[in-house]
């Protein structure tokens, strides 16, 4: 299977702490992207990084990419129990017309 | 709010039926992506349309086809419906045919097939 891998599967934190995700794939790839999904509802594009790109931020959100290792992170910081979501990292390899994603880490956020 | 719309949003049939998702992609998107969302396969990528033609396939099920119209709106056809179908079912829009775009998702179908 070339579906990525988010690892860990689930994470606990208390609000106010900094919650680390990471997603590892298996193919050469032209961009990686995150995505939040709220249970049950729809995905919501968080931030895009490209394969030539090490490391991007956007508000609260930090991805690093290492494409040495195909794997990237994605770290929150400071969370807030409205960040209680499951989080995917999606991406399409070299020449692929296809979207993959990953299992996702559903991430808790503790008032 | 995406500016994507899927109707219905729910949908419960026995199987062996047929059943007709519907998709509105964004004002001014042409690419028109459907996904399979179930607890043990996760987000699957099904197939996108772009500008009324079909772009790419992924693990789309021959009982299931899809179309893109005119008017840019997409139908996904789920056919001789099996347990197993039972899911979430998402279409994603974005402006050009590249999968690697920002899409812009629906809130989804939820089938239930029993």
């Amino acid at each position: 299977s070339q579906q990525g891998e988010e690892d860990p599967q689930a994470l606990s934190i208390q609000e106010g702490e900094n919650a680390t995700m990471n997603c590892s794939y298996k193919t050469s790839i032209n961009n990686l992207q995150w995505y939040r999904q709220n249970s049950g509802r729809g995905l919501v594009h968080l931030i895009l990084i490209r394969s030539n790109e090490r490391e991007k931020h956007s508000g609260r959100l930090r991805v690093t990419l290492d494409t040495s290792k195909k794997s990237s992170s994605l770290l929150i910081t400071a969370s807030r129990a409205a960040d209680t979501a499951s989080y995917f990292c999606s991406y399409s390899g070299a020449g692929s017309y296809q979207l993959t994603f990953g299992k996702g880490t559903k991430l808790s956020v503790i008032p | 709010d995406s500016g994507v719309t899927q109707t219905p949003k729910h949908l419960i049939t026995a199987t062996g039926q047929r059943v007709t998702l519907r998709c509105s992609p964004r004002s001014g998107d042409l690419s028109v992506y459907w996904y399979q969302q179930s607890l043990d396969q996760g987000l699957q990528f099904l197939i996108q349309y772009y500008n009324g033609e079909e772009r790419a396939k992924g693990n789309i099920l021959e009982r299931f086809s899809a179309q893109q119209f005119p008017d840019l709106h997409s139908e996904l056809n789920l056919s001789s419906l099996e347990l197993g179908d039972s899911a979430l079912y998402f279409c994603a829009s974005s402006a050009r045919p590249n999968p690697g775009d920002e899409q812009y998702f629906g809130p989804g179908t939820r089938l239930t097939v029993t």
